[in-house]
């Protein structure tokens, strides 16, 4: 099973409003990550989480706050968020960080941003 | 750092063997070539990885040049829902290591 989920599918937010993201795998990988995509793009790289501590932020904005409660588990914590924002959230696991881990990657939340 | 080239897009026939290329002329010797695809609206989906010897398994093939500068994904038999994104991508300690960094790709359509 090579299975991660992500929840919710879609989300609509407000600029003022407070909402998360959730991540889950049960394969036991003890790597995740956290990849944006904006339409017509290729998924670009913000957070990775290793052995539950975060290892490498992207430099992103402090509006977007990673956090990582367990092994199986990464929130991607939103607040005052701006219209450009609204992309496609992509979650994903591996075994390692090791280069020659294979990422397994989620469905996506799509976030639009009013 | 290794960077990757890959045609903008590609039409292929159905039940015809999509062959899909990936320039990587500045590959160092530790660096493995991935592919990745990525159908519309859904997250991307690993397919094979490699070093230096061609690789296979039930989704595709992985042919390696020998001086390791190119790579071809096959896909054998395309069906109308191969119709994605294709992501080649170079990793290796010198190329983002366990990131995964993702090129425009090579967008393959497949036609009845």
């Amino acid at each position: 099973d090579t299975e991660v989920t992500q929840t919710p599918k879609h989300l609509v937010m407000g600029m003022t409003n407070k909402k998360s993201l959730k991540c889950e795998q049960h394969m036991g990988h003890r790597a995740m990550y956290w990849y944006k995509q904006k339409a017509k793009k290729p998924p670009e790289l913000m957070f990775v989480y290793s052995y539950e501590k975060l290892s490498i932020n992207e430099s992103v904005p402090s509006r977007f706050s990673p956090e990582c409660p367990n092994s199986s588990l990464l929130n991607l914590h939103l607040h005052a968020l701006q219209p450009e924002d609204s992309a496609l959230y992509l979650c994903a696991s591996s075994q390692g960080t090791g280069f020659t881990e294979t990422q397994y990657f989620g469905p996506g939340t799509r976030l639009l941003v009013l | 750092d290794a960077k990757t080239t890959q045609p903008t897009s590609m039409d292929c026939a159905e039940g015809r063997a999509a062959n899909l290329p990936c320039n990587h002329s500045t590959i160092s010797g530790n660096e493995y070539v991935y592919w990745y695809r990525q159908i519309h609206s859904q997250g991307p989906q690993y397919i094979i990885h490699g070093l230096k010897n061609n690789e296979t398994n039930e989704m595709a093939s992985l042919i390696i040049t020998e001086d390791r500068k190119s790579s071809t994904l096959i896909l054998p038999h395309a069906t109308l829902r191969d119709t994605a994104v294709y992501y080649c991508i170079v990793r290796g300690p010198n190329t983002g290591g366990f990131k995964t960094i993702f090129g425009a790709g090579t967008r393959l359509f497949v036609k009845a």
